[in-house]
């Protein structure tokens, strides 16, 4: 299988605290993704990192690329109740042509209790 | 921002029956859309990309006559479950492209139980 892993599979934090889920690959890739889930609903994209970056920020979000590990971290700070939700990673290999064939990650269950 | 409409949002039908869920971009054309199947805690595993005015491409293990996939135009792609099984219960997704590496616009879902 060519689907990423995320560590860890559940995660359950504190409001105010910082949540952060890892995310391993095993292809060459041309960008990684992170979306998030809330129950029973679809995936909202969060952020993009492509493989000649190493970080990348957007509001509370902190990502990581590291491409000789084949790894990315998703950061979250002063987590929120809201932030409750599953986080996936997925990437877009190379050479996919003209469409986004991304591969997901297993994702993180984020619990931020009160 | 761009809108990916997903319907039936809950749908229950008995063995044998088939089931048709649609996937509306509202407010760009997608040449290219996306079906994916999801269990319970588990990730998204793609089924079959669909591309307008063609047939669609699936991936390994997927039935293509058990999923029927049509991509009529560039806002609407179906995907039909044809002689639904209680197997076949489970969290179907779709998602779209509006240009290319951009990132997918993802439907709500559709959650299908087969009784």
């Amino acid at each position: 299988s060519q689907q990423g892993e995320e560590d860890p599979q559940a995660l359950s934090i504190q409001e105010g605290e910082n949540a952060t889920m890892n995310c391993s690959y095993k292809t060459s890739i041309n960008n990684l993704q992170w979306y998030r889930q809330n129950s029973g609903r679809g995936l909202v994209h969060l952020i993009l990192i492509r493989s000649n970056e190493r970080e990348k920020h957007s509001g509370r979000l902190r990502v990581t690329l590291d491409t000789s590990k084949k790894s990315s971290s998703l950061l979250i700070t002063a987590s929120r109740a809201a932030d409750t939700a599953s986080y996936f990673c997925a990437t877009e290999p190379i050479n996919t042509g003209t469409a986004s064939k991304l591969t997901f990650g297993t994702g993180t269950r984020l619990q931020v209790t009160l | 921002g761009a809108v990916v409409s997903q319907h039936p949002s809950r749908v229950i039908c008995k063995s044998g029956t088939s089931v048709k869920i649609e996937c509306r971009s509202l407010d760009f054309q997608a040449t290219t859309m996306f079906w994916y199947r999801q269990f319970p805690k588990q990730s998204l595993m793609l089924m079959a990309t669909s591309n307008e005015g063609s047939k669609a491409t699936y991936e390994q293990g997927v039935e293509k006559d058990k999923f029927l996939i049509n991509h009529a135009s560039l806002t609407l792609s179906t995907l039909t479950v044809t002689s639904a099984h209680p197997e076949d219960s489970s969290f179907y997704i779709c998602s779209a492209e509006s240009s290319y590496n951009s990132p997918l616009h993802f439907g709500n879902g559709t959650r299908l139980t087969v009784t």
